[in-house]
């Protein structure tokens, strides 16, 4: 069966660490995936989005890779901070171009 | 300023009881969708809409029904609620489907249907 998933349990890093988040998927072949940003109660924010063809995509503090051989993206905030809290959700659009989503991994970043 | 806005916010109905929560969209977007949010489940796809009156079914379109008459608004109606259609609603848009390109997503709709 066709899956993606994150990471269910929260990660917790210090101020100032590098926050990396997990994405991987079974069963599909995404031409792109996208991260987004969740805070409680209010709708995703777009972060990144990277093509099939791209291995790495930088945004300031923020880096997406995309192995298309091991089926999986990796998320990474460098410098961390508190104000960077929040769920990440990475999605992938499918064959017929669908946006299927994670369920997300919560960060705290501890002062 | 670019966004899209979806009413009510909060609302708490009982089973049985038609609704619609609105949706618009002020950035001329071709591609709306609607989604239901779950503990656990992650974002699950309702309806979406490529353009004006061209409407089809996501994941879980079961109770729900959409329409596009005008390019701004994608209006989510639950014809007869029931409980398990409680969850946080979701109305986001984009200039053309989903392929290379970001959602906008709105604020959502907590909906409880007792």
């Amino acid at each position: 069966s066709q899956k993606i998933e994150q990471n269910s349990e929260a990660l917790n890093i210090q101020e100032g660490k590098t926050a990396t988040l997990t994405c991987n998927y079974t069963n599909y072949s995404p031409a792109y995936l996208q991260w987004y940003r969740q805070d409680p109660g209010r709708g995703p924010v777009f972060l990144l989005l990277i093509r099939e063809n791209e291995k790495e995509k930088r945004k300031e503090r923020l880096k997406v890779t995309f192995d298309t051989t091991l089926k999986q993206s990796l998320f990474h905030i460098t410098a961390s901070q508190p104000a960077d809290s929040a769920t990440y959700l990475c999605a992938l659009v499918d064959s017929s171009y669908k946006l299927i989503f994670g369920s997300g991994t919560r960060l705290l970043v501890r002062p | 300023e670019a966004q899209v806005t979806q009413n009510p916010r909060y609302l708490i109905t009982v089973t049985g009881k038609k609704l619609t929560v609105t949706c618009s969209q002020n950035m001329n977007h071709e591609y709306m969708s609607w989604y239901r949010q779950d503990p656990g489940l992650g974002l699950r796809q309702i309806y979406y809409s490529m353009n004006v009156e061209v409407t089809d079914k996501g994941d879980v379109p079961e109770g729900y029904k959409v329409s596009r008459k005008e390019k701004r608004n994608f209006p989510l109606i639950l014809e007869s609620p029931s409980p398990n259609q409680t969850s946080l609603y979701f109305c986001a848009s984009s200039p053309f489907g989903t392929g290379g390109v970001e959602q906008y997503f709105g604020p959502g709709t907590r909906l409880t249907v007792t």
